[in-house]
């Protein structure tokens, strides 16, 4: 099993351009989040699913956007990147809520 | 608002001194309280769950303990390569019938040879 799978790892992008971030998750867990980390903040939630066709926001979900089409994919689109969007995003599944949550190696995404 | 506060920020130990990190936490509804170990540049690693005060699990050198408000994570005799940020995070009821993680800042251990 791939676990949770992230692409890309690294992403630099200009300011305006808009970009969508991959999350994959192999385990058929129904809940699926995104989170941010920036230094100081810790992991910050952005939006979450609890299941295919369910989304809702989490506590930092402006200029993000998100759809769950499948069980297995949980995309998050940033339609107009800002420099304030400089982060290390991390996806993560759970089978059940309340029980652990698996995380993807993250993505690095710098906004100039 | 649900809250998660970690100490102390880091941590520096000398290989085979033994001490305890902690994690205090106010929620509504605790569903939860998890731990993890992050090594720099990857994905938070999950080391365990607790769900009801005075549990407690081990692995290796680690153990983690919870009461009515705070969490324990106690690391016996460690060694360099256990030097990482561990995070705490609880999963709590948030609004509907829904349920959020909300995490603390880490703990940024190191252990020195």
């Amino acid at each position: 099993n791939a676990g949770v799978t992230q692409t890309p790892k690294f992403q630099v992008l200009k300011t305006g351009q808009s970009m969508t971030l991959q999350c994959a998750q192999d385990m058929n867990h129904e809940y699926m989040s995104w989170y941010r980390q920036d230094p100081g903040m810790g992991l910050r939630l952005i939006h979450y699913s609890v299941g295919a066709g369910i989304t809702d926001q989490g506590e930092v979900p402006n200029g993000y956007n998100v759809s769950r089409s499948t069980t297995e994919d949980f995309p998050l689109r940033l339609l107009s990147a800002a420099p304030s969007q400089t982060s290390v995003y991390f996806c993560a599944s759970t089978k059940v809520w309340g029980t652990e949550a698996f995380f993807g190696q993250g993505t690095r995404l710098t906004v100039v | 608002e649900d809250q998660v506060t970690q100490s102390p920020e880091a941590l520096r130990l000398q290989e085979g001194e033994s001490s305890s990190l902690n994690c205090s936490y106010t929620v509504s509804g605790l569903r939860g309280l998890f731990w993890y170990r992050q090594d720099p540049g990857k994905g938070p690693e999950f080391l365990f769950t607790l769900y009801s005060a005075g549990e407690e699990k081990e692995k290796e050198r680690l153990k983690a303990t919870l009461t009515k408000k705070e969490s324990f994570l106690h690391i016996t005799a460690p060694k360099p390569e256990d030097s990482a940020t561990y995070l705490c995070a609880v999963a709590a009821r948030g609004g509907g019938s829904n349920y959020k993680l909300t995490f603390g800042k880490g703990t940024l251990l190191t252990v020195n040879p």
